[in-house]
């Protein structure tokens, strides 16, 4: 069955401090990857997404992340982490050209000063 | 307006109270869909518009009622609901055949009481 993990629930880093989230999904081909975040009591709002092509791609608000087909991942960046970046992190797959999309349960990242 | 647009954003309600959550896309998509998000649990897929057909129903309690009269405008009735039913509803949009993500409103936070 198709799947996304995200197996961290919590991070905690500190402002200036790089930051990576881990996304691993299960599918049958190379599905559509996206990178969403949300701050509290909003909806989501699209980073960044890779559909195909070079395998670094780059989003909004200085985030990076990279597929690697080998290890099903799809791990999400930042250099360097502004204290306006705690948010909830959502990464999400979909199947090309329908509207099935898989979300992974979300990781909570919190930025101290 | 652009993007997805939801109302109300806030809604308290009674036990027997009806009363329905409207969301509009102004993206020219052709599916749209109701997401539950509830504290500390992963977003949850109610329902799916496709084409304005009803795609996906995922075992949605029938006090939860949808209703898509055209590709712009997708409704939730809700009726005699419970307060375990509070939670954050968000509408997003898609456009099904192309590559794309999805777009998300920004939510109707929903009290039971």
């Amino acid at each position: 069955a198709q799947s996304v993990t995200q197996p961290d629930i919590h991070i905690t880093v500190s402002e200036g401090a790089s930051l990576e989230l881990r996304c691993n999904y299960s599918y049958g081909a190379t599905p559509y990857l996206f990178w969403y975040v949300q701050s509290p009591g909003q909806g989501l709002q699209l980073l960044l997404k890779y559909f195909s092509g070079d395998t670094l791609v780059q989003g909004i608000k200085g985030f990076e992340a990279e597929f690697k087909r080998s290890q099903s991942s799809f791990n999400l960046r930042k250099p360097s982490v502004h204290w306006s970046d705690a948010a909830e992190y959502f990464c999400a797959v979909a199947l090309s050209g329908t509207y099935k999309y898989i979300f992974g349960t979300g990781t909570r990242l919190k930025v101290l000063a | 307006e652009t993007g997805v647009t939801q109302t109300p954003r806030h809604l308290v309600m009674g036990m027997t109270n009806k009363k329905s959550l409207k969301c509009e896309q102004h993206l020219g998509h052709n599916a749209m869909y109701w997401y539950k998000q509830s504290a500390k649990k992963p977003l949850e897929l109610m329902f799916v518009y496709s084409l304005e057909e009803r795609v996906e129903n995922n075992s949605v309690p029938s006090r939860f009622s949808p209703e898509c009269p055209n590709s712009s405008h997708l409704f939730l009735h809700l009726h005699t609901l419970q307060p375990e039913d509070s939670a954050l509803y968000l509408c997003a949009s898609s456009q099904v055949g192309a590559a794309g993500e999805q777009y998300f409103g920004p939510g109707t936070r929903l009290t039971v009481t």
